[in-house]
């Protein structure tokens, strides 16, 4: 067990709906991560956040948005959804945000858009 | 940009043998952490080794050790002993040392398979 939180596990939606994916992480950590697994772009960095600021932007779609609250949980938004959305989606912690910061990753919520 | 490679997408090994995994990244960075997780079929991904890039000693944790060479470039990791649990996908990752944030980078991983 990482220490990280995300919650839920499974999410099945339409298309066109939006969902909220919701991330703690580990006590003491800062730096909130956001990472999407599919089978065709494998893993990739979607945003980052540390200590309720953006600090990092990856390839994240516009209709995808997130924020890091004041209690350093993060959630993560997805609209207008579409069948390629259909990811297992990671969330991260780390320290502080160095290179040297090991990012300890939450068991994923696997979203189905159908 | 960064890019990190591994050119083994499946691997057997024989239960209790040493296995060793290729990665090779390409960066321009001259400070970079280069970092090791394991994805069993259950989805988490677990964190196993992390090297710096001045780390003059290769990283060892337990049965993992990062073989680094930085002149070519590459960090495989080496796992002792196999054993049945340690079937799973394996990815090699890079972060960047700069302000502009700590994402990682991952290759595409390869799936090891441990054969009794």
């Amino acid at each position: 067990d990482s220490g990280v939180t995300q919650t839920p596990k499974h999410l099945i939606t339409a298309t066109g709906q939006r969902v909220t994916l919701r991330c703690s992480p580990r006590s003491g950590d800062l730096s909130v991560y956001w990472y999407q697994q599919s089978l065709d772009q494998g893993l990739q960095f979607l945003i980052q956040y540390y200590n309720g600021e953006e600090r990092a932007k990856g390839n994240i779609l516009e209709r995808f948005s997130a924020q890091q609250f004041p209690d350093l949980h993060s959630e993560l938004n997805l609209s207008s959804l579409e069948l390629g959305d259909s990811a297992l989606y990671f969330c991260a912690s780390s320290v502080v945000d160095r290179g040297t910061d090991t990012q300890y990753f939450g068991p994923g919520t696997r979203l189905t858009v159908l | 940009a960064q890019k990190i490679t591994q050119t083994q997408p499946g691997m057997f090994v024989q239960e209790k043998e040493a296995v060793t995994l290729d990665c090779t990244y390409d960066t321009s960075d001259q400070s970079y952490g280069l970092f090791w997780y394991k994805q069993p079929s259950s989805g988490e991904m677990i964190f196993l080794i992390y090297q710096g890039s001045y780390d003059e000693q290769n990283a060892t944790e337990g049965r993992y050790s990062l073989n680094f060479q930085k002149a070519r470039k590459s960090a495989n990791l080496v796992i002792s002993a196999s054993q049945l649990g340690d079937s799973a996908m394996y990815f090699c990752a890079m972060s960047r040392y700069n302000n502009a944030g700590n994402m990682l980078t991952f290759g595409g991983g390869t799936r090891l398979m441990v054969k009794p």
